[in-house]
């Protein structure tokens, strides 16, 4: 069965540098969510689309930025990175509104590290 | 407050024994999900369960078992006949449509390790 698919699966930057993650969810699938999970830590709800709308937003910080598409994959958009950003970032999608009800199918994650 | 409790943060056991993994959650919504999703060592999270708050049957998958019991707000895992491919970190999480809407709760996970 087809999964979420994240890309990159790593990616290296700099301190101030901007990083874009990419997440295509399952077929059928039209939410996606973003969470993050740093070291040791269980994953933190960041933000979600619904229908190419932001649906819900967590402790998203304002220099990060997302949007869902047309075709419904997703962007996550993070400018001036900080070291504190070095973190594995997963997408997760479901099929039809969410609202909690509808279970989280997760990707393989994207593990950003911030020199 | 911790909304999802993980009192286990790290268990080992040997080969072939039993271990359950516990998770007492917390929430004012009637209407509520429980969750157990597992991250191997290669880092996905995988989906094991999904419950709804109105169905306290218990559920088998195999090696698999969760209780769900609502009078002690609790959601236990087990796993029978443990084998090292079962080594991972274990979340047990929650989602509260009405006071979280999308936004799914984890707890701090139990890493278990399997030693054969």
């Amino acid at each position: 069965a087809a999964g979420v698919i994240q890309s990159p699966r790593h990616l290296i930057k700099e301190k101030r540098e901007t990083a874009t993650l990419k997440c295509y969810p399952i077929p059928r699938h039209d939410t996606v969510y973003w969470y993050q999970q740093g070291p040791g830590q269980d994953p933190q709800f960041l933000i979600s689309f619904y229908e190419k709308m932001q649906s819900d937003k967590g402790s998203i910080p304002d220099r990060f930025s997302a949007q869902q598409f047309s075709d419904y994959h997703s962007e996550l958009n993070m400018s001036s990175l900080e070291l504190g950003d070095s973190a594995l970032y997963f997408c997760a999608s479901s099929e039809g509104t969410s609202g909690g009800q509808e279970t989280q199918y997760f990707g393989p994650g994207t593990r950003l590290l911030v020199l | 407050a911790q909304k999802v409790t993980q009192a286990q943060t790290e268990i080992s056991v040997v080969e072939k024994e039993d271990v359950t993994l516990d998770c007492v959650y917390e929430t004012r919504d009637t209407t509520y999900y429980l969750f157990w999703y597992k991250q191997p060592p290669s880092g996905e999270l995988v989906f094991l369960i999904r419950r709804n708050s109105f169905d306290e049957q218990n559920e088998i998958s195999g090696r698999y078992s969760w209780n769900f019991q609502k009078s002690t707000s609790s959601f236990n895992f087990t796993i029978t006949a443990s084998q090292v491919v079962d080594s991972a970190v274990y979340f047990c999480a929650l989602s509260e449509p009405k006071t979280s809407y999308d936004k799914v709760i984890f707890g701090p996970g139990t890493s278990l390790s399997v030693i054969p």
